[in-house]
C-alpha cells in the first residue's frame, strides 16, 4: 500500500517570500503521478500543481514548482512570492497509473503567510 | 462552467439515523470519488465510480456505507446507523478520467456531517 508523510504539520512565511513544503512517499509502483492540492477554510479542494512520475522535468505552475526526486521518493512544492491568498492547507497526494484510480493524501501542513 | 457541488452542506442528524449525501459532478465527467476528511487529517478514499459502476470499494469502512451512480451522473452516499465517529466531513470529486490513468480530481466543496 501506498504512504505519503507530511513531516510539517504547520509552516509560516513572511509576504513575498519563499516557502518550500516537504513531501515524502512510500510505494512499489513504476508509474505513478503526484499531486499538491491547496484547502482554504471554505473547504474547497484546489490543484495547485502535478507531476508525473515518468517525466523528468519538474513541474511549474506560475510561482508554485516542485522539486520532484523519484529515487529519493520525494516530492517538495515551492512557493515563491508567497501571497496572503496562499495561507490554507497543502495536501500531498499520490495516485498509482493502472488500476484504481484512487489518491492517497498525506496528513497535510498549514500554511500562513504572514503581511 | 459549473464545478462539483454537493448537498447539503452541512447535515446534523442523530445516532442511529440514516442519511443521505448527494454528489453532482462537471457535466461529461466519467469518474467520480467519494472521500472522508476527519478532523486535522488528509482526505481518506472510500469509494470511485467509473460510469455507473463501483471500480473499487475498498475503502468503505463497513457495510453501514453504500453509495450508488445510476444514471453516471449525480451519486449518492448512504450511512445506515450513523455513529459519532462517523462525523467527519465527506468530500466528492469528478475528473474526465476514463480509467487510463489518475486524472486530475476536481473535488466539491463538502457535506460536513456531525453524529450527535
Amino acid at each position: 500500500a501506498q504512504t505519503v508523510t507530511q513531516s510539517q504539520p504547520e509552516m509560516s512565511v513572511q509576504e513575498a517570500e519563499t516557502v518550500t513544503l516537504s513531501c515524502t512517499y512510500d510505494t512499489s509502483e513504476n508509474n505513478y503521478y503526484l499531486f499538491w492540492y491547496k484547502q482554504p477554510p471554505s473547504r474547497q479542494m484546489i490543484l495547485v500543481i502535478r507531476q508525473e512520475a515518468y517525466k523528468q522535468q519538474n513541474a511549474t505552475e506560475n510561482r508554485f514548482s516542485v522539486n520532484f526526486q523519484k529515487a529519493a521518493k520525494s516530492f517538495s512544492l515551492k512557493i515563491s512570492d508567497s501571497q496572503l491568498g496562499d495561507t490554507a492547507m497543502y495536501f500531498c497526494a499520490f495516485g498509482a497509473q493502472g488500476g484504481s484510480e484512487k489518491l492517497v493524501f498525506g496528513k497535510g501542513t498549514k500554511l500562513t503567510v504572514n503581511p | 462552467g459549473a464545478g462539483v457541488s454537493q448537498t447539503p452542506s452541512n447535515k446534523v442528524t442523530e445516532k442511529g439515523k440514516y442519511v443521505e449525501l448527494r454528489c453532482d459532478p462537471i457535466s461529461g465527467h466519467t469518474a467520480l470519488y467519494w472521500y472522508r476528511q476527519s478532523l486535522g487529517q488528509g482526505p481518506e478514499f472510500l469509494i470511485y465510480f467509473q460510469g455507473t459502476g463501483a471500480a473499487d470499494d475498498s475503502g468503505l469502512p463497513n457495510d453501514r456505507f453504500f453509495a450508488v451512480r445510476p444514471e453516471g451522473s449525480v451519486s449518492t452516499l448512504k450511512i445506515q446507523r450513523t455513529e459519532r465517529g462517523d462525523s467527519a466531513v465527506y468530500l466528492c470529486a469528478s475528473s474526465p478520467s476514463s480509467g487510463g490513468g489518475p486524472d486530475t480530481q476536481y473535488f466539491g466543496p463538502g457535506t460536513r456531517l456531525t453524529v450527535l
